[in-house]
């Protein structure tokens, strides 16, 4: 069944250095998703994207979060500048349609640590 | 801001009976709800769906159930199997051109005695 891939599994990072954080969405899908969960806390949605492009954001996702689609593969997400409070695990889904019929297929996740 | 509400954190059901996870919502404007199961350590899995114009969808041993005047849906585990024993989380969303963001409850740990 395919997958959604996400790279590495596990970051640990300093305060106020920049990650990126790697995601391989299924092939033929078209919608792309970045959601988060802090530790003990609801999963949160960050940013959905379509057509190279951001078409919904979250106030959570500001000025130091972008995302790019660099290849037609890979979908990153990148924080510019950690924050403690960006410790979370971050998960990557892709869709492909707008039916929903089929929900959205979410990576395992990355756990990001700033220390 | 919980628009999206799973007050039961967790349910501890026999095998072979019926698990029932129930989940509020407050905005009127939500019109798609999932549900998805996740396991420690993996992203959620998508389980179910059921749009706003239905009552009840069904697949396999899954089936929700949605009362919009009540803001209410609930999925039905039957018969709860110990692969079961996971977290989940109900989600919503309105579905108009442009707006695709998933809003999550908090979930409900179940776990299926064997």
């Amino acid at each position: 069944e395919p997958e959604v891939t996400q790279t590495p599994s596990h970051q640990v990072t300093q305060m106020g250095q920049e990650v990126i954080l790697r995601c391989v969405p299924i092939s033929n899908h078209l919608y792309f998703y970045w959601y988060r969960q802090i530790l003990g806390q609801k999963v949160e949605f960050l940013v959905s994207f379509y057509n190279n492009e951001i078409s919904e954001k979250s106030e959570i996702f500001d000025d130091q979060f972008s995302v790019e689609r660099p290849d037609g593969s890979n979908f990153t997400l990148k924080i510019r500048s950690t924050k403690l409070e960006d410790s979370a695990m971050y998960f990557c889904a892709s869709s492909r349609d707008r039916s929903f019929n089929y929900g959205y297929t979410f990576g395992s996740g990355t756990r990001l640590t700033v220390v | 801001d919980q628009q999206v509400k799973q007050n039961s954190p967790s349910l501890s059901v026999q095998e072979g009976r019926i698990s029932i996870l129930n989940c509020d919502y407050t905005n009127s404007m939500f019109d798609y709800f999932l549900w998805y199961k996740k396991y420690p350590a993996e992203g959620p899995t998508f389980l179910i769906s059921i749009s706003s114009i239905k009552d009840k969808n069904e697949d396999g041993r899954f089936t929700v159930f949605l009362n919009k005047s009540a803001k209410h849906l609930s999925l039905h585990i039957v018969p709860s199997q110990p692969g079961d024993s996971a977290v989940y989380f109900c989600a919503a969303l309105i579905s108009n051109f442009g707006n695709e963001k998933l809003t999550f409850g908090t979930g409900t740990r179940l776990t299926i005695i064997p």
